[in-house]
């Protein structure tokens, strides 16, 4: 198993361009989440999905939009970048109904917006 | 939601046991205290998590006190790929997790 994959591993932007990241996981999980991590700091949820078809907002979703219409994959889009979005942006994913979620993370995506 | 507190940063020398503390005062009683760790350049990964009892795992143990109000993760014997940022977490059922800045273990040849 791959476990949980990200595409791309590093990517530069320059102001107001667009991209998708993609994440991608093997295990069957229902559940699927993105975070990111500026320097020094613990990670912070943007959006989450529940399940196929679902998403909702965590913590700090503005200037992301996110889809999930396929189960093994979550899709973070960032449609007009800013240098604030700079930042290193790891996917998980986890089971549904495990009383403790342990979540499975991917090897992050560092992006720099110029 | 509850918070955790957490030293910046510990040192140990290889092969020694590590007690990595973390403070909750403020638990709730159905909060699960969780431990992930992050090795340089890589995504998170989960350690140990427990409730009330203490709990122990191939990687870890995890010490929790009578009040709930503290733990302590312990790594039996430090070795140089333990060397990692570790997160005490605190997550009630069906909640997300929070990740805060965590404690950055450095382990000494």
């Amino acid at each position: 198993n791959a476990g949980v994959t990200q595409t791309p591993k590093f990517r530069v932007l320059k102001t107001g361009q667009s991209m998708t990241l993609l994440c991608a996981q093997d295990m069957n999980h229902e559940y699927m989440y993105w975070y990111r991590q500026d320097p020094g700091m613990g990670l912070r949820l943007i959006h989450y999905s529940v399940g196929e078809g679902t998403t909702a907002k965590g913590e700090v979703p503005d200037g992301y939009n996110v889809s999930r219409l396929k189960k093994q994959n979550f899709l973070l889009g960032l449609e007009s970048a800013a240098p604030s979005q700079t930042s290193v942006y790891f996917c998980a994913s986890s089971f549904r109904g495990v009383p403790y979620n342990e979540q499975f993370f991917g090897p992050g995506t560092r992006l720099t917006v110029l | 939601d509850a918070k955790t507190t957490q030293p910046n940063s510990m040192e140990s020398n290889e092969e020694e046991p590590v007690h990595l503390p973390c403070n909750h005062s403020t638990i709730s009683g159905t909060d699960y205290i969780h431990w992930y760790r992050q090795l340089p350049s890589q995504g998170p990964e989960y350690v140990i998590h427990g409730l009330t009892s203490n709990v122990n795992n191939r990687m870890a143990s995890l010490a929790i006190a009578e009040d709930r109000k503290s733990s302590t993760l312990i790594l039996h014997r430090a070795t140089l790929r333990d060397a990692a940022v570790y997160y005490c977490i605190l997550r009630d059922h069906g909640k997300n997790f929070v990740f805060g800045p965590g404690t950055r273990l450095s382990v000494l040849p």
